[in-house]
């Protein structure tokens, strides 16, 4: 069955640092994708960044990247040059082709950006 | 596109009413999904759709609960008789077909049943 872990409940980071948010999946599925959602306090759920269980290559967004270790089942978003407006709820979420493209969410991280 | 539309964003319901909450996919999208939003439970997935049928309802806490789904273009997860326990964010989420389309959310349904 699938299954999505955030062990990170909340961090801390200083603005223009760089930091590191934790997910890690389990899934028996070969064919699978993993997604990273921004919510800010006003609540809407923004699309941040996509990876492919058959891409290559780590996924990269502007200042938002995707450090995928396929063999240890991780996933982790890495921020670059962290800013104020990055405060916010992160969220790791998977699809599976196995399981009628079912998309579920891990806990989230809930990221302070300090000045 | 206007995006995912919900309906209401904000409602207020006694206990023992019943709730109607609507959702309008994005024109194209053939996967729909329901998600509660607490902050003790984080953001669950209550039911979702692929072309109008209804996949898996595991996470439907209860017979209370119920979703249709009767054309590609509106949704309604209903709720009978609410309780306060219910009291949470409902998000609609639509999906492209295959692995690599972005979910769209729409704003929520923040429901509050005293």
């Amino acid at each position: 069955a699938q299954k999505i872990t955030q062990t990170q409940p909340g961090m801390f980071v200083q603005e223009k640092e760089a930091v590191t948010l934790d997910c890690t999946y389990d899934t028996s599925d070969p064919s699978y994708g993993l997604f990273w959602y921004k919510q800010p306090s006003s609540g809407e759920m923004i699309f941040l960044i996509y990876q492919g269980s058959y891409d290559q290559q780590n996924a990269t967004e502007g200042r938002y990247s995707l450090n995928f270790q396929k063999a240890r089942k991780s996933a982790n978003l890495v921020i670059s040059a962290s800013q104020l407006g990055d405060s916010a709820m992160y969220f790791c979420a998977m699809r599976e082709e196995d399981s009628s493209y079912k998309l579920i969410f891990g806990s989230g991280t809930r990221l302070l950006v300090r000045p | 596109d206007a995006g995912v539309i919900q309906s209401p964003r904000h409602e207020v319901t006694e206990m023992g009413q019943e709730v109607t909450l609507r959702c309008k996919p994005i024109s194209g999208h053939n996967s729909l999904f329901w998600y509660r939003q607490t902050m003790m439970r984080g953001l669950e997935l209550l039911i979702y759709f692929n072309n109008n049928v209804p996949i898996d309802d595991s996470g439907m806490p209860e017979d209370r609960f119920s979703a249709k789904m009767p054309n590609a273009s509106f949704s309604t997860l209903k709720i009978q008789p609410s309780e306060p326990r219910d009291s949470a964010v409902y998000f609609c989420a639509s999906m492209g077909q295959g692995l690599g389309t972005e979910a769209f959310f729409g704003q929520g349904t923040r429901l509050t049943v005293v």
